[in-house]
Parts: C-alpha cells; structure tokens; sequence
C-alpha cells in the first residue's frame, strides 16, 4: 500500500522569507502522480501544485516549487517570497496512475504559519 | 467556472433526524467524489461516483447513503449518526476517474451531531 509522510506538523515562516515543506512516499508503481494541496481556515482544498512521476523536471508554479527526488521518493515544496494569505494546511498526496481510478493518498498535513 | 458548491454550509442533527447534503458543479466532470474530514487530519474517501454509478464505497456505515441523480448533482443522505459522525464533509470532482486529472474541491459542509 502506498503511504505519504509529511514529517513536519508545524512550521513558521517571516513574511516575504522562503519556506520548504517536507514530504516523503512510498510505493512500488512507476507510473504515479504527486500532489500539494492547500486548505486554508475557509476549508476549501485548493491544489498549489502537481508532478507526473515520468517528467524529471520539477514543477514549478508562480511562487510554489517542488524538488522531486523520484530514486529518493521524496517531493518537498517550496514557498518563495511567503504572504499571509499563504497560511494553512499543506497536505502532500500521491496518486497511481490508473484510468479507472485511483484513491488520493494524504500525509498528515503541515500547518504553516506566516509572520508579519 | 472551476466552482464545486456545496450546502449547507453548516447543519446541526440530532441523532434521529435525516438530512442531505448537497454538491454540485457545472464544470462537466463526470466523476464525484464524497470525503469525510476530521479537524487537523486529512479527508478520507467515502465514496466516488463514475457516470452517475458507485464507483467506489469504502466500506462506510449504511447510515451515509450517496445518490447521484445527474452528472452535475451529488447528495449524501444521512440518518440516525452518531455523535463521531461530527466532521468537515467534502464534496469533489475531476473530469474523469483518470489520475491525471485535477480532483476541485468544494467548501464542505460543517456537519455536528447531537
């Protein structure tokens, strides 16, 4: 069974700092996808970013970065040049690749909190 | 229109009552999805429909019965909970059931039972 590990249940970051939000996996399956979705106190889960494990190049999206470390099975992000509105939880999920239909796996979730 | 709406936003139950939650969208996907969440941890599948048909149950209590009536409508009917049924309820959908497509959340519904 796949499981997805975020060892970090809290972390702190100043404003305008960067901040890297830690998630580990696994699984035997070549064909995959990875994902970080961000659930702000409104609730509403909004995906920041997502990885085809078949592109090695990482994603990349405004100022939200992953480092994919396929052999490694790791897939961290990181938050550039942090805002306020970037407060939340921060869950890591992983999906097989399957046509029919695959279960998201979550990790736990990172609660990040951003400074003034 | 990437908006997946659900309601109530919040419903209080006593433990006799029967109620529905409700989920919609109006993006075309033709897979929805039903998760329950507790505070702080992450949602857990209940279930997913495929087509309007049950894809997927995760073994959940018959007191949650699922309906999907059309491509864009989702119901969750609930009767007699319990008091652990308290929780964060989301709905989803995605294009298809492939894993490559973006599963878009709604609100969700802020369900307590007395």
């Amino acid at each position: 069974a796949q499981t997805v590990t975020q060892s970090q249940p809290e972390m702190s970051v100043q404003e305008a700092e960067t901040v890297t939000l830690s998630c580990t996996y696994d699984t035997s399956e070549s064909d995959y996808y990875l994902f970080w979705y961000k659930q702000p106190p409104s609730r509403q889960m909004i995906l920041v970013i997502r990885q085809e494990a078949y592109k090695q190049q990482n994603a990349t999206e405004n100022r939200f970065s992953v480092n994919f470390q396929k052999a490694a099975k790791s897939f961290s992000l990181k938050i550039s040049d942090s805002q306020l509105g970037d407060a939340a939880m921060y869950f890591c999920a992983y999906r097989r690749g399957e046509t029919s239909g695959s279960r998201l796996t979550f990790g736990e979730g990172t609660q990040l909190t951003v400074n003034p | 229109d990437t908006e997946v709406t659900q309601t109530p936003k919040h419903l209080v139950m006593g433990m006799t009552n029967k109620k529905s939650l409700k989920c919609e969208q109006h993006m075309g996907h033709r897979a929805m999805y039903w998760y329950k969440q507790k505070a702080k941890k992450p949602p857990e599948l209940m279930f997913v429909y495929s087509y309007e048909k049950l894809s997927i149950n995760e073994s959940v209590p018959s007191r949650f019965s699922p309906e999907c009536p059309n491509s864009s409508l989702l119901n969750l009917h609930l009767h007699a909970l319990q008091p652990e049924d308290s929780a964060l309820y989301l709905c989803a959908s995605s294009t298809t059931l492939d894993s490559l497509y973006e599963q878009y959340f709604g609100p969700g519904t802020r369900l307590t039972v007395t």
